[in-house]
């Protein structure tokens, strides 16, 4: 099955504590990217990633880190995290960049993340 | 920088009714706007990619329209059903190739 997966899924933590969430796609895809869904704000991207070694900011890329060594993978680092990253988290993929004629994106389930 | 704007943020509906979604931005020059659909606990799923050429997409009893110049889309679902409550959200792709999304629409359809 075409799928997006991300672990884990809920993550409760404390400030400081360095955590990665994974996100994993099997579907051959070039392009990925991370978002943020907080209310009132609705989804902001984080960082994309046109293709293996390739990333860029999105919207909002103060205190993460992403990585893209392989095509499968892009996991979502977050260094030390603060209370203001407490938010739900979507990887998305798709063949190429989002914009390109006929191009789609395919989110995973989110990952909910609460920093105290 | 791009906003997108959603009306209504909340409607709740009888079985049955015919429904419009709207969708306003304010940067005309995009590549694609992109419906989904967000259910609880889940991610998004992609409804309809309408590209900057196109008018409008249909898929089912679901309609999407684009007007360009105004800086407009509608999502029209025909004969809304319960299995049809959920957010709905427009996006829209420009330059940047970074996703502008609204804060969107949630929907309640009750029997």
């Amino acid at each position: 099955e075409a799928q997006v997966t991300q672990n884990p899924r809920y993550l409760i933590t404390v400030t400081g504590k360095k955590l990665t969430v994974t996100c994993s796609q099997n579907m051959n895809h070039e392009y990925m990217s991370w978002y943020r869904q907080d209310p009132g704000l609705g989804l902001r991207q984080i960082y994309y990633s046109m293709n293996v070694e390739v990333t860029d900011k999105g919207d909002v890329p103060e205190g993460y880190k992403v990585s893209r060594k392989e095509k499968r993978n892009f996991p979502l680092i977050l260094e030390s995290p603060s209370p203001n990253q407490t938010s739900l988290y979507f990887c998305a993929s798709s063949p190429r960049l989002a914009g390109a004629p006929g191009e789609t994106q395919y989110f995973g389930p989110g990952t909910r993340l609460l920093v105290l | 920088k791009q906003e997108v704007t959603q009306i209504p943020a909340a409607l709740s509906v009888p079985e049955g009714e015919n429904l419009v979604l709207n969708c306003s931005f304010t940067d005309s020059a995009i590549y694609n706007l992109q419906w989904f659909r967000q259910d609880p606990g889940k991610g998004l799923t992609s409804l309809l990619l309408i590209q900057s050429s196109q008018r409008e997409q249909t898929s089912g009893r679901l309609n999407a329209s684009l007007d360009k110049s105004s800086g407009r889309s509608t999502l029209y679902i025909a004969a809304s059903q319960p299995g049809d409550s959920a957010t709905y959200l427009c996006a829209v792709t420009g330059g940047s190739y970074i996703p502008t999304f609204g804060r969107g629409t949630s929907l309640i359809v009750h029997p």
